[in-house]
């Protein structure tokens, strides 16, 4: 079957450290991957975009790595603030129509 | 103003009652999606269009009907709603000539059906 994971618990990362999360997917061939940031009660918004012919994105803090052998995604926060605590999102376009395809998040909580 | 605006933000209603969520955008997008989030779950499409007159179902279409009215305009309705489609629902738009199908999403109609 397809699917998607991303880590169901919480993440509790201390402030200035590097917070790692993780999207795995099965029985898809994404043409690329998005993930998106998510606050409480808000709809999800855009952060990055790696294709499947590239290894790795980055913006500012934000790191992307992308390994279509292992079907897998990281996503990087370096120097993590308490203001980066929210739900990241992964999803993987898929299809002639590249129609998303979202895991259920990670909750991403940076201590002080 | 926000590009992509949903009303009512909040609504409570009984069983059976048929419901109206829409959503407009100035983003010029012309896909637009409905989605459903329930709580641990990812969001799950309920309806899509890449323009007026080309609406397709998701995967959870089932109950649901929507109408797009204009390029800028799509809306959601349950025809009979049930305490099982409580749920946060968002519209999102996207811009297929960039290139990507990056989405730009409303704030979200949270429904509750008792």
């Amino acid at each position: 079957s397809q699917k998607i994971e991303q880590n169901s618990e919480a993440l509790n990362i201390q402030e200035g450290k590097t917070a790692t999360l993780t999207c795995n997917y099965t029985n898809y061939s994404p043409a690329y991957l998005q993930w998106y940031r998510q606050d409480p009660g808000r709809g999800p918004v855009f952060l990055l975009l790696i294709r499947e012919n590239e290894k790795e994105k980055r913006k500012e803090r934000l790191k992307v790595t992308f390994d279509t052998t292992l079907k897998q995604s990281l996503f990087h926060i370096t120097a993590s603030q308490p203001a980066d605590s929210a739900t990241y999102l992964c999803a993987l376009a898929v299809g002639s129509n590249y129609q998303l395809i979202w895991g259920a998040g990670t909750k991403l909580i940076i201590k002080p | 103003d926000a590009d992509v605006t949903q009303t009512p933000r909040n609504r409570i209603t009984k069983t059976g009652k048929r419901i109206m969520l829409e959503c407009s955008q100035t983003k010029g997008h012309d896909r637009m999606y409905w989605y459903r989030q329930d709580p641990g779950l990812g969001l799950q499409l309920i309806y899509y269009s890449f323009d007026v007159k080309d609406i397709n179902k998701g995967e959870i279409s089932d109950g649901y009907s929507v109408s797009r009215q204009a390029q800028a305009k799509f809306s959601l309705s349950l025809e009979s709603a049930i305490p099982n489609q409580t749920a946060l629902y968002f519209c999102a738009t996207s811009d297929y000539t960039s290139g990507t199908d990056t989405q730009y999403f409303g704030p979200g109609t949270r429904l509750t059906v008792l």
